[in-house]
């Protein structure tokens, strides 16, 4: 299947400041791409849906400038964490969508273990 | 509101025998279900997806089966192995009729499978 890969697969930073993930389709041109949360032990969490060249569509109780998605791209969409605090600290995953594969598969990348202290 | 459920947080079984994986969903409008794997750390991977016009789907070493009548969906995995220990996680997604279709999963709760040796 297609390739979705993240970066930094593991980030710890300091209460305060701000965190970006890098999400993007190795080998295929991603017109959506979702950004979920994942808490220990628990199911996926839609935060936003991101459409290249458009703004994001957030999920209700997802704070649009706390967590900025940005999909420049066909192939990169970006999340920030703006002013992180320890509650923040989740594992964050993208997936892709388009390209290869059944019209509505979604790809999935590795994640991101996120930790603010 | 609409949520889509795994009837066990668990699942023991002893490798070599047949697993299966169920889940409740409420949206009787869902026409298309996945089931993913998920292992420690990592995102989820696709296993097997099914639309509402089927009622059985196979794959390798996997069956999906879809019953609409009472909502309910399972993953069978046959002769199951150490490999297969992981958090396995149904989702719906509204089968897409044209362009306005978002894509959105809604994930259930999730399955631990643990294969004893």
């Amino acid at each position: 299947g297609a390739v979705v890969s993240q970066h930094p697969s593991r980030v710890i930073c300091k209460s305060g400041t701000s965190v970006k993930i890098e999400c993007r389709s190795l080998d295929f041109q991603a017109t959506t791409m979702f950004w979920y949360r994942q808490f220990p032990k628990k199911s996926l969490m839609l935060m936003a849906t991101s459409n290249e060249g458009s703004k994001a569509t957030y999920e209700q109780g997802v704070e649009k400038d706390k967590f900025l998605i940005n999909h420049a791209s066909l192939t990169l969409s970006t999340l920030t964490v703006t002013s992180a605090h320890p509650e923040d600290s989740s594992f964050y995953i993208c997936s892709a969508r388009g390209g290869r594969g059944s019209y509505n598969e979604q790809f999935f990348g590795p994640g991101t273990r996120l930790t603010v202290l | 509101g609409e949520s889509v459920g795994l009837h066990l947080p668990t699942l023991s079984v002893q490798e070599g025998d047949n697993s299966i994986i169920n889940c409740a969903y409420s949206n009787s409008a869902s026409d298309y279900f996945i089931w993913y794997k998920q292992e420690s750390g990592k995102g989820p991977q696709f296993i097997i997806d099914i639309r509402s016009n089927m009622d059985k789907r196979q794959g390798q070493r996997v069956t999906v089966l879809l019953n609409k009548t009472v909502k309910h969906l399972s993953l069978q995995i046959a002769a199951t192995q150490p490999g297969d220990s992981a958090v396995y996680f149904c989702a719906e997604n509204k089968y897409p009729r044209g362009s306005s279709n978002t894509g959105k999963l809604i994930f259930g709760q999730g399955t631990t499978l643990q294969v004893k040796p």
